[in-house]
């Protein structure tokens, strides 16, 4: 069972900061990286699906970046608002297609 | 666009009752899994299926039954319910085929009690 860390596990920040997250996975028996955002009573929702070293993406004011030799992944997000904030999980994908998740990194943000 | 369906949406169970959890998607799917989540710990993989009549154990299997008879539905079972079983159940799906990067869909959830 692969072990995912993420940091940091909460980050408070004022509306219009910049920020990023780290997820760090062991690189070997990995097929794909899934970052998703989650929002209390609601389902997560898929954010970037990442398969080759070296992917960026990005939508909107969210990008990620992935190394696969290293085993991490970067999720950014620019200018950040009230509405961004949520709980952003990553999960590296096992051979069966299986998701094995992080714990989360909670971001705040304040108007 | 109903996506990932789940009831219920919430439950309150005494402990030694039996009851299912149903999951339902409409996007022809081969892929489906159920997951829990708890307070401090990430999303973990209770079963899967990777087609009608398929099914395989997860990280944490023990108390929960899974069946899939349908490639739509895949519900899960829970046999004599305890404490430790309270949680917030989620189901998803996926393409199963190119078997590397499909997006993974979930379910809105289902907040269940065991007292």
């Amino acid at each position: 069972i692969l072990n995912v860390e993420q940091s940091p596990q909460s980050l408070h920040v004022q509306e219009g900061d910049s920020t990023n997250f780290t997820c760090s996975f062991p690189s070997s028996n990995f097929y794909a990286l899934h970052w998703y955002r989650w929002e209390t009573a609601k389902s997560p929702e898929a954010l970037f699906v990442m398969t080759l070293n070296g992917d960026e993406k990005k939508k909107g004011r969210i990008s990620a970046t992935l190394n696969t030799k290293e085993g991490y992944s970067y999720l950014y997000i620019k200018g950040s608002q009230p509405e961004d904030s949520a709980t952003y999980l990553c999960a590296p994908e096992g051979s069966q297609g299986n998701l094995i998740f992080g714990k989360g990194t909670k971001l705040s943000v304040k108007p | 666009n109903a996506g990932v369906t789940q009831t219920p949406k919430f439950q309150v169970l005494k402990t030694g009752q039996s009851m299912t959890l149903q999951c339902a998607q409409d996007m022809n799917h081969e892929y489906m899994s159920w997951y829990r989540q708890d307070p401090g710990m990430g999303l973990r993989l209770i079963h899967y299926s990777v087609g009608a009549g398929i099914t395989d154990q997860g990280e944490v299997p023990n108390g929960y039954n899974v069946s899939r008879s349908t490639t739509e539905d895949f519900p899960l079972r829970l046999l004599s319910a305890a404490p430790s079983q309270t949680s917030v159940y989620f189901c998803a799906s996926s393409y199963y085929y190119p078997k590397k990067g499909n997006t993974i869909y979930f379910g809105e959830g289902s907040w269940l009690t065991v007292v």
